[in-house]
């Protein structure tokens, strides 16, 4: 069975430094890794989605790596800004009908 | 183009009783799903549907039957509600590989 772990749980920062976010994966055999952000009581929003044969993606200040023979992706997140603050999960799909399995998230917090 | 919507927002029920939580998408998807989220558990899967008239069970299925009459709409229905059934129920529609969510219903269930 996938276990997707995300560490740390919870991350405090200053604004603008520059952080990386872990995600590891059990079973190497995937097809894709997603990441999201999700906003308190909201929903879930789509900020990367990595292909297996892919290495990287980057979405303005946002960059995702996936090594998917160690079963682990990074999303790095460059000139932090207060506004990034959220808790950010990773998804991965390793199986048919595109269904995927969560992380239980970072839970990150930019302070001035 | 309003994505992926969720009725109702917030419920309270009492043990026993029913309810049927509706998720509508306006993007053609074939591919929806629903999700519990629950603290120090992230998302699992319930049940999805890969298109009109189909369904299939997930990873925590019990105690939830789900419908996909028309492509838009996919509900989920709860026949005699428990309180550990208490959380926060998202639906997400998808054109593969990326999936979108819905903004979420809180349930508790007393």
């Amino acid at each position: 069975k996938q276990e997707v772990t995300q560490i740390p749980a919870a991350l405090s920062v200053p604004e603008g430094e520059n952080l990386v976010l872990n995600c590891s994966f059990t079973d190497s055999a995937i097809y894709n890794l997603q990441w999201f952000r999700q906003d308190p009581g909201k929903g879930l929003t789509s900020l990367l989605l990595i292909q297996s044969s892919q290495r990287e993606q980057t979405s303005g200040r946002l960059n995702a790596s996936l090594d998917k023979s160690s079963g682990r992706s990074t999303l790095y997140i460059a000139a932090s800004q207060p506004g990034d603050s959220a808790t950010y999960l990773c998804a991965v799909r390793a199986g048919g009908g595109n269904k995927l399995t969560f992380g239980t998230g970072t839970q990150l917090k930019v302070e001035l | 183009n309003a994505g992926v919507t969720q009725t109702p927002k917030f419920r309270v029920l009492k043990t026993g009783q029913s309810m049927t939580l509706l998720c509508a998408q306006d993007m053609n998807h074939e591919y929806m799903y629903w999700y519990r989220q629950d603290p120090g558990m992230g998302l699992r899967l319930i049940h999805y549907s890969v298109g009109e008239g189909t369904t299939a069970k997930g990873e925590v299925p019990d105690g939830y039957n789900v419908s996909r009459l028309k492509k838009q709409n996919f509900l989920l229905g709860l026949e005699s509600a428990a309180p550990s059934q208490t959380s926060v129920y998202f639906c997400a529609s998808s054109y593969p590989p990326e999936q979108f969510f819905g903004p979420g219903t809180r349930l508790t269930v007393l």
